[in-house]
């Protein structure tokens, strides 16, 4: 069960996009359609961005999408707002009927 | 609205127990897997583990199984997870959270608590 690699920064200028990774195995990513993506500001709870890889819930923005091609996933921020600053977390389904985080992105608007 | 709310952390020693809860309301309890996950001051997220909706399927990660029990009782639409043998690197922020599909287990879903600090120091 170890952690999904994710890159510990990304930062990007107002209006930008920008992407964050997220690999992991066959046995998470790579296996399975249950990829999610969490956003976290300082002292909150975390809050669904993306789920099944590439859906949003209802009341997320559009420009949070989210795709996997093989064992690694994506998050794409695109228009990057100062309210994106935040923690960004993947997760993904394992064959073993548990879940894994990915060790976390902090995101930095310039 | 979908409420949930950890209560039961502490500071507790190494070795001893603890017991934290999770009452929800909001939605209809017994269709929904419920997980904690936890996650120690300035780190990451950690799984810790989930329960089915019936709380017949339980599973855990490597680092708590053995030593954290998770339960449910569906008569009074409330979570727990018993912490037996806890360790320094228990010390964390735990969140209880309902899975995202209905009658499934998926994974977390945009349901959370507040969570709760568990300290486990001497």
């Amino acid at each position: 069960q170890s952690a999904l690699t994710q890159p510990a920064s990304v930062s990007g200028s107002p209006g930008q996009s920008i992407t964050i990774s997220c690999i992991g195995t066959n046995s998470d990513v790579g296996g399975y359609n249950s990829v999610s993506w969490f956003q976290q500001h300082p002292g909150k709870a975390p809050k669904l961005l993306i789920y099944d890889v590439n859906k949003r819930p209802s009341g997320v923005s559009g420009r949070f999408t989210g795709s996997k091609s093989g064992n690694t996933a994506s998050l794409t921020i695109s228009g990057l707002q100062a309210e994106d600053e935040a923690d960004y977390y993947c997760n993904s389904y394992t064959t073993l009927t548990t879940w894994v985080f990915g060790g976390g992105t902090k995101v930095t608007v310039l | 609205q979908v409420h949930l709310e950890e209560s039961g952390g502490g500071v507790v020693q190494p070795g001893r127990s603890l017991r934290l809860s999770c009452p929800a309301s909001g939605f209809i309890f017994s269709n929904y897997a419920l997980h904690w996950v936890r996650q120690a001051p300035g780190k990451g997220l950690e799984w810790v583990a989930v329960i089915s909706h019936d709380g017949s399927e339980k599973y855990y990660a490597d680092s708590v199984k053995g030593r954290f029990t998770i339960s449910r009782d569906n008569s009074k639409n409330t979570l727990s997870l018993q912490m037996n043998s806890l360790r320094a690197e228990d010390t964390a922020v735990y969140y209880c959270a309902r899975d995202s599909v209905f009658l499934g287990m998926m994974g977390p879903g945009d349901d959370w608590g507040q969570g709760t600090l568990v300290t486990v120091s001497s």
